[in-house]
This record gives C-alpha cells, sequence and structure tokens, in this order.
C-alpha cells in the first residue's frame, strides 16, 4: 500500500532563514505528489503540486518542491521564511490506477521565531 | 466560485445526540471526500463519493456514522448517537477527475465538540 512519511514532527526557524521539510513516499508507481499548508483553525490549501515534466515545481507563497524519484522524495523548500509561514505542512501522494484518493502524511509543524 | 462550503463551522452537542455535518463542494467537481482529524490520529479518510455514488466507505468508524450525497451540490455526514470520543475537525473536499492530478479543495472544517 502506498505511504508517505513526514519524519519531521516539528521544526523550528529563525524568520529569514531557509527551510526544507521533507516527504518520502512509498510505492512503485509514478506519484502524483502534493504539498499543503494549513493554518491553525482553517482547512488545507494546496501550496503545489507534481505531475510529471520538470521535477522542480514552484508553487504558491514562495514556495518549491523537488521530485526525486531515486530517493523517493519530494521535499519542500523556501529560501526565506517569514513569521507568517508558521502552520502545518502536509505532503500527499497519489497514483495512477489505484482508487482516485490521496495519502497525506502526519504533518509537519513549522514554528518561526523571530 | 466560494470553494468548499461547510456547515456549521463549530458544533458542540451532548453524548447521545445526533449530529448532522454538510458540505457543498466545488461546482463541476466530481469526486466528495470526507476526512477526519485528530491530534492522535492525524488526518483520516473516512469516505468519498464520486458522482453522487459512494466508492469507499472503509474509514468509517462504525456504524454509527453514515453520509450521504443526494446531489452534486449537497453532501451530509451523520453521527448517531455521537460519543465524546467523535470529538475532532470534520473536513470536506472535492476535486475534479478524481486523482488526475488536480488535488482536492479543502472546505474550513467544522469543529465537532462532543461532551
Amino acid at each position: 500500500a502506498q505511504s508517505v512519511t513526514q519524519p519531521d514532527i516539528h521544526i523550528t526557524v529563525s524568520e529569514g532563514a531557509s527551510l526544507e521539510l521533507r516527504c518520502n513516499y512509498s510505492y512503485g508507481a509514478t506519484p502524483y505528489l502534493f504539498w499543503y499548508v494549513q493554518s491553525p483553525g482553517q482547512g488545507l490549501q494546496l501550496l503545489l503540486k507534481y505531475f510529471s515534466g520538470d521535477t522542480l515545481v514552484q508553487g504558491i507563497k514562495g514556495f518549491e518542491a523537488e521530485f526525486k524519484r531515486s530517493q523517493s522524495s519530494f521535499n519542500l523548500r523556501k529560501p526565506s521564511v517569514h513569521w507568517s509561514d508558521a502552520a502545518e505542512y502536509f505532503c500527499a501522494v497519489g497514483f495512477t490506477g489505484t482508487a482516485s484518493k490521496l495519502t497525506f502524511g502526519t504533518g509537519t509543524r513549522l514554528q518561526v521565531t523571530l | 466560485d466560494a470553494g468548499v462550503i461547510q456547515s456549521p463551522r463549530h458544533e458542540v452537542t451532548e453524548m447521545g445526540q445526533e449530529v448532522t455535518l454538510r458540505c457543498k463542494p466545488i461546482s463541476g467537481h466530481d469526486y466528495l471526500f470526507w476526512y477526519r482529524q485528530t491530534m492522535m490520529r492525524g488526518l483520516e479518510l473516512l469516505i468519498y463519493f464520486n458522482n453522487n455514488v459512494p466508492i469507499d466507505d472503509s474509514g468509517m468508524p462504525e456504524d454509527r456514522f453514515s453520509a450521504k450525497m443526494p446531489n452534486a451540490s449537497f453532501s451530509t455526514l451523520k453521527i448517531q448517537p455521537s460519543e465524546p470520543r467523535d470529538s475532532a475537525v470534520y473536513f470536506c473536499a472535492s476535486s475534479s477527475q478524481g486523482l488526475g492530478g488536480y488535488g482536492y479543495t479543502f472546505g474550513s472544517g467544522t469543529r465537532l465538540t462532543v461532551v
């Protein structure tokens, strides 16, 4: 069965520092990959997605992610974090040929210090 | 488009009472998903529909939970009778052409508290 691992439960970075959130998936097929952000009391908002093609994808709010097939990873990055980026981030994966549902990771909570 | 609309935003009810959560998906989306989010278990898929037909309800915790989608613009999730362990945030999400690489659009959720 497909699975998603976000190894970091909680990360703290200083405002202005760079950020990388890790995501690994397991399954043999070509994945569709997503990153969502959830602010407190809100639903999940799509940050970016990868289907095929260029393995570096750009998203909203200055985020980007890189798909590395050899590492089964889809890490989220931002060069300079803003205090408003403090939220919970979820990686999700889906695959062609399976039921039309995404598998979500357990999330990484980002804290930004001033 | 107003996005996925859920109501109510907050619900406090007493144990044993019936609770109904509502969702209006984005017009034109043919998939609808119900999720539950708790601190202990994270995001759990409860059930999803395609063209108003339930496709997979394996995540529904027990018979106390039921979901319907009478038409393309409305779905309900009902808990009867409710129990304190049902306290969670319930999200509805919709998408177009299923997985198709389009991702989901989530509603703002209903925070349910059962006392």
